[in-house]
């Protein structure tokens, strides 16, 4: 059963912590997304990769996240420095070409 | 004002019922429009893919597009006790993974 694997599932972190989340793609997918999910906002688009290279990362704070992919297989988010209001949930996801998206089940952060 | 609205609920119904869950856009080259479901600490997963106006059905499921209102509803019959999750709309101008806007969620639970 392939799925969307992200790490870790909990993490509850002090300001000013660099944290990195990290998802490994279904198999052969060539794209990837970042999606934050809060109650007030919803789930918001931060990043999204095709075959490894950025194609949109407007939808994140520049001064503090960035987002990698070090291989095909492998995907990162990192905060650094974390603030409380980057308390959410953050979804990886992966596709193919066509119109399914696959989520994973998110990281759940808080920072106090 | 955000270019989708969803109203979060929470909808509570009895088993049985039929659901009606609704969206409305602002952004008039949205043409594809989605269905996610998402059950509580669970990524979201797509029900129901429609293009342009029009409806289709899936089992007790049915996606409804009125672009001329630019509202979105969608249909759930016979509801069951465990269709009770968030329901989110999505839509985007085009299909493919070009940014994808989620509405907030609304809320279902369903009664037995």
């Amino acid at each position: 059963d392939a799925r969307v694997t992200q790490t870790p599932r909990h993490k509850v972190t002090e300001m000013g912590q660099e944290v990195t989340m990290r998802c490994q793609p279904i198999l052969g997918h060539n794209t990837v997304f970042w999606y934050r999910q809060t109650m007030m906002q919803g789930l918001e688009l931060l990043a999204y990769f095709r075959n490894r290279a950025p194609l949109d990362d407007s939808g994140m704070p520049k001064d503090r996240f960035s987002a990698e992919m070090p291989d095909a297989t492998l995907a990162t988010l990192k905060i650094q420095p974390s603030e409380p209001r980057d308390s959410a949930v953050y979804f990886c996801a992966s596709g193919l070409t066509g119109n399914t998206i696959y989520f994973g089940e998110g990281s759940w952060l808080t920072v106090v | 004002q955000k270019e989708v609205e969803q109203d979060p609920g929470p909808l509570s119904v009895p088993e049985g019922a039929i659901v009606s869950l609704n969206c409305t856009y602002s952004n008039s080259a949205f043409q594809y429009f989605m269905w996610y479901r998402q059950y509580s600490r669970k990524g979201p997963e797509l029900l129901m893919y429609t293009y342009s106006s029009g409806n289709k059905e899936d089992g007790r499921f049915t996606a409804q597009v009125d672009k001329s209102s630019k509202y979105i509803s969608l249909f759930i019959r016979d509801s069951q006790p465990s269709d009770s999750a968030t329901y989110l709309c999505a839509m985007t101008p085009s299909g493919g993974y070009q940014k994808v806007t989620f509405g907030t969620g609304t809320k279902l639970q369903v009664i037995p």
